[in-house]
């Protein structure tokens, strides 16, 4: 079963306002990650944050990890319609010498001009 | 960067045909490539994981003869969706792990439209 969960699934705002989007999941992980998919297309990986990392930046992405809750958000700042996707969290328990990701169900962001 | 080049990136064929999907590393090596389902709006579900070299590790639920798995280089893995039917439609995408980034880079995906 999928352990990580986003929300919202769905998200609608205007170009330069902030998204966020959260995600949880179950299971003690390795890290946490963040991919971004365009409407047919394969997935982008964003951002990565380790299980001992609280925050990490990238660009206009703003990633956070609270491992005691389970949980992290994205926020991506001042958006652009080019950012219209869909963002899965995915997490790593890092135990197989490689990486199994297993990945949300995603929220699909919808940024207007 | 890594680049990972999956094709086609669209088939349509008729029920009862069986259809290749490849998927290659063009500028890495990948011992581990993976293989994912996706349907319209949905997550990624992985069917299995393809190791060169070995046999493939298929996910509870996926028919290994139904989906059929070879990493016979460590720049290509292959799926054969066998004897397709219309329920065998979806979007089908592929990754290869790069160890020296910890980052899965994924193919462009393939659409399977089984009439």
């Amino acid at each position: 079963s999928q352990q990580g969960e986003e929300d919202p699934q769905a998200l609608s705002i205007q170009e330069g306002e902030n998204a966020t989007m959260n995600c949880s999941y179950k299971t003690s992980i390795n890290n946490l990650q963040w991919y971004r998919q365009n409407s047919g297309r394969g997935l982008v990986h964003l951002i990565l944050i380790r299980s001992n990392e609280r925050e990490k930046h990238s660009g206009r992405l703003r990633v956070t990890l609270d491992t005691s809750k389970k949980s992290s958000s994205l926020l991506i700042t001042a958006s652009r319609a080019a950012d219209t996707a869909s963002y899965f969290c995915a997490t790593d328990r890092g135990n197989s010498g490689y990486s199994t990701l297993t990945f949300g169900k995603g929220t699909m962001l919808l940024v207007s001009p | 960067g890594a680049v990972v080049s999956q094709h086609p990136s669209r088939v349509i064929c008729k029920s009862g045909t069986s259809v290749k999907i490849e998927c290659r590393s063009l500028d890495f090596q990948a011992t581990t490539m993976f293989w994912y389902r996706q349907f319209p709006k949905k997550s990624l579900m992985l069917m299995a994981t393809s190791n060169e070299g070995s046999k493939a590790t298929y996910e509870q639920g996926v028919e290994k003869d139904k989906f059929l798995i070879n990493h016979a280089s460590l720049t290509l893995s292959t799926l054969t969706v066998t004897s397709a039917h219309p329920e065998d439609s979806s979007f089908y995408i592929c990754s290869a792990y790069l160890q020296a980034k910890e980052k899965l880079f994924f193919g462009s995906g393939t659409q399977l439209s089984v009439l």
